[in-house]
């Protein structure tokens, strides 16, 4: 089993839905979690950080459930511009990166 | 604009042949990363470093050297290029383990024929 796995989609979504995906993880002593994001040929920058509450960055929500041991993304009133794939990273109790393989994000008008 | 800056973007080497990766940052971050990013996979740590003249193995260590001579640049060596190798290589700085100082390069592509 992988460490951090993610559906690698792609998720067909129309503009203005709502979309959610979840990214799970083995190891129960992860520290810290995060979201990026990654345009096609780009490199991955950093969307949002996932705290244990859950946070929301304008249409963005992230949410950790330490009980199952995974980690989700919804998005609110999706944009074309949405368009992408989506990377988990997890911090585990070593202090190294985790990365997910990605799930890609189709936003169609 | 600062930021890590990573040369060449693109490039074709037969099996055998060797090359350098070059990254340069700009933001005096000790820690440095090189990744590889392979369809399917998550990016993969291949050498990372914490601080100019230390260097230190990821995941993916094997083939590949790496060189921090100064606190700037993170060099990526492949001493004889195999087809394995071929993928989309990301450098990566930050300040401190910290996520919300990393920053990466635009990539290299890297096929070997």
């Amino acid at each position: 089993r992988k460490e951090v796995e993610q559906d690698p989609g792609p998720f067909n979504v129309p503009e203005g839905a709502t979309v959610a995906f979840n990214c799970t993880y083995s190891n129960s002593a992860s520290q810290s979690f995060f979201w990026y994001r990654q345009d096609c040929r780009k490199e991955p920058k950093l969307l949002m950080s996932v705290y244990s509450s859950g946070n929301e960055d304008g249409r963005f929500t992230a949410q950790l459930n330490r009980a199952s041991q995974y980690i989700s993304l919804l998005i609110r009133d999706s944009k074309l511009s949405d368009s992408a794939t989506y990377l988990c990273v997890v911090i585990d109790s070593n202090y190294q990166l985790i990365w997910g393989a990605g799930t890609k994000l189709i936003i169609k008008p | 604009n600062a930021g890590v800056t990573q040369t060449p973007k693109f490039r074709v080497l037969k099996t055998g042949q060797s090359m350098t990766l070059l990254c340069a940052q700009d933001m005096n971050h000790e820690y440095m990363y090189w990744y590889r990013q392979d369809p399917g996979m998550g990016l993969r740590l291949i050498h990372y470093s914490v601080g100019e003249g230390t260097t230190a193995k990821g995941e993916v260590p094997d083939g590949y050297n790496v060189s921090r001579l100064k606190k700037q640049n993170f060099l990526l060596g492949l001493e004889s290029a195999a087809p394995s190798q071929t993928s989309v290589y990301f450098c990566a700085s930050s300040y401190s383990t910290s996520q919300r100082g990393y920053t990466f390069g635009s990539g290299t592509r890297l096929t070997v024929v």
